[in-house]
């Protein structure tokens, strides 16, 4: 069945401008999360969405972060003003949800690789 | 706060040789740990989850063990072959949730 699909693959974005990241995921999966990859940092952490929960933003870097998920499907990842910083490899990942919380395999999609210029 | 170490950060061994990735993590406190694969310049594939009330899990060559209470998990891969060369990446589930990963081993099995 299809995976978790992230688009674009590839962002070349310069300083200062807004740029939108999209993921899809698994369908039936209403648990869906953001990470970032990047050289320094290794993997971390930005938000997840459960199902109809408040989401956890609580890693989110700073203000210019935001994401929303409309229809408890698709998300979209904002990150405004961007900066030189913000380079890195942005991924989505989303798993089946029982009950409040999921402790499920979290799936991962393909990634976006944003680079700012 | 939580913190992953995964040991050795890079190794390299002969095709069909037997190895042993090692993570340890600082606060027992979590819902599960899981072992990714990720190939150069792709996301991450689920290898084997173990919830945190089992001991080990296994999938084929791979077998991953849990030790809680001491923060240890390790992943064995049996006969190692070439296209298991990869970075391994061992990741907690915290209490609030989260997956906080370590930074990876990277692998290499040479022909």
């Amino acid at each position: 069945g299809a995976g978790v699909s992230q688009s674009p693959s590839n962002k070349v974005t310069e300083k200062g401008k807004d740029v939108e990241l999209r993921c899809d995921p698994i369908s039936g999966h209403t648990a869906l999360y953001w990470y970032r990859q990047s050289l320094g940092q290794g993997l971390e952490f930005l938000i997840y969405f459960q199902g109809n929960s408040a989401p956890d933003k609580s890693g989110l870097p700073s203000d210019r972060f935001s994401a929303e998920r409309t229809g408890g499907s698709v998300s979209t990842l904002t990150i405004q003003r961007t900066q030189q910083e913000d380079s890195a490899v942005y991924l989505c990942a989303s798993s089946f949800q029982r009950g409040g919380r999921s402790t499920d395999t979290q799936y991962f999609g393909p990634g976006t690789r944003l680079t700012v210029l | 706060k939580q913190e992953v170490t995964q040991i050795p950060a890079a190794l390299s061994v002969p095709e069909g040789e037997n190895l042993v990735l090692n993570c340890s993590f600082t606060d027992s406190a979590i819902y599960n740990l899981q072992w990714f694969r990720q190939d150069p310049g792709k996301g991450l594939t689920s290898l084997l989850l173990i919830q945190s009330s089992q001991r080990e899990q296994t999938s084929g060559r791979l077998n991953a063990s849990l030790d809680k209470s001491s923060g240890r998990s390790t992943l064995y891969i049996a006969a190692s072959q070439p296209g298991d060369s990869a970075t391994y990446l061992c990741a907690v589930m915290d209490s609030s949730y989260k997956l906080i990963f370590g930074s990876g081993t990277r692998l290499l099995v040479r022909p």
